[in-house]
């Protein structure tokens, strides 16, 4: 079944250092990947999508993630982390089963970031 | 502003009376979709819907149902709510099956007592 892992439920960064959350992938065919985000109290917003386009994707906020097939992975990366950045990350694979679609989603990363 | 309206926020119940969760897309979108969310557990699909007057289960329907008799609303309803029902609901919805992602709304915390 195609699922998603997420390495590390939490990751703690200082302000202005690189933010690397890590997700990986298992799926038979080319997947489409989402990375969303999740500000207390609040629902689910769309970072980025790979689509089977480029490889490498931009987001929202400066964010973004490179598909790496051989290694099946979609990390997501911010060069230098901000205290707005934290939140908690899902990682997401869209799943097509016999004319059903859904999201499979990453237990999450909770990201901290120290001032 | 392209939304996904759920209501309530926030809601306390007893177990075994039946409520409605409210979801409202102003966009247009064929599909919609239920999930909880749970510590440790992350999102769960509950239902989906491809579009009117077609729904289908997720991963965890038992105890849900849910209706599609418009295209921008997709209730969740619980007919006997149980406790292990308390989580974090959440209704999204999306244009093209698969490839867009979903918009989400801003949640449903449900506690029954």
């Amino acid at each position: 079944a195609q699922s998603v892992t997420q390495l590390g439920s939490h990751v703690s960064v200082s302000e202005g250092a690189l933010v690397l959350l890590r997700c990986n992938y298992s799926s038979s065919v080319p997947p489409y990947l989402f990375w969303y985000v999740q500000y207390p109290n609040q629902g689910l917003q769309l970072l980025l999508k790979y689509t089977s386009a480029a490889t490498l994707v931009k987001g929202i906020n400066g964010f973004e993630a490179e598909f790496k097939k051989s290694e099946t992975s979609f990390h997501l990366t911010k060069p230098s982390a901000h205290m707005s950045d934290a939140a908690e990350y899902f990682c997401a694979v869209s799943v097509s089963q016999g004319g059903s679609e859904k999201l499979v989603f990453g237990k999450g990363t909770k990201l901290t970031v120290n001032p | 502003e392209a939304q996904v309206t759920q209501n309530p926020r926030y809601l306390i119940t007893v177990t075994g009376k039946k409520l409605t969760v409210t979801c409202s897309q102003n966009m247009n979108h064929e599909y919609m979709s239920w999930y909880r969310q749970d510590p440790g557990l992350g999102l769960r699909q509950i239902y989906y819907s491809m579009n009117v007057e077609v729904t289908d289960k997720g991963d965890v329907p038992e105890g849900y149902k849910v209706s599609r008799k418009e295209k921008r609303n997709f209730p969740l309803i619980l007919e006997s709510p149980s406790p292990n029902q308390t989580s974090l609901y959440f209704c999204a919805s999306s244009l093209i099956q698969g490839v867009d992602g979903y918009t989400f709304g801003s949640g449903t915390r449900l506690t029954v007592v």
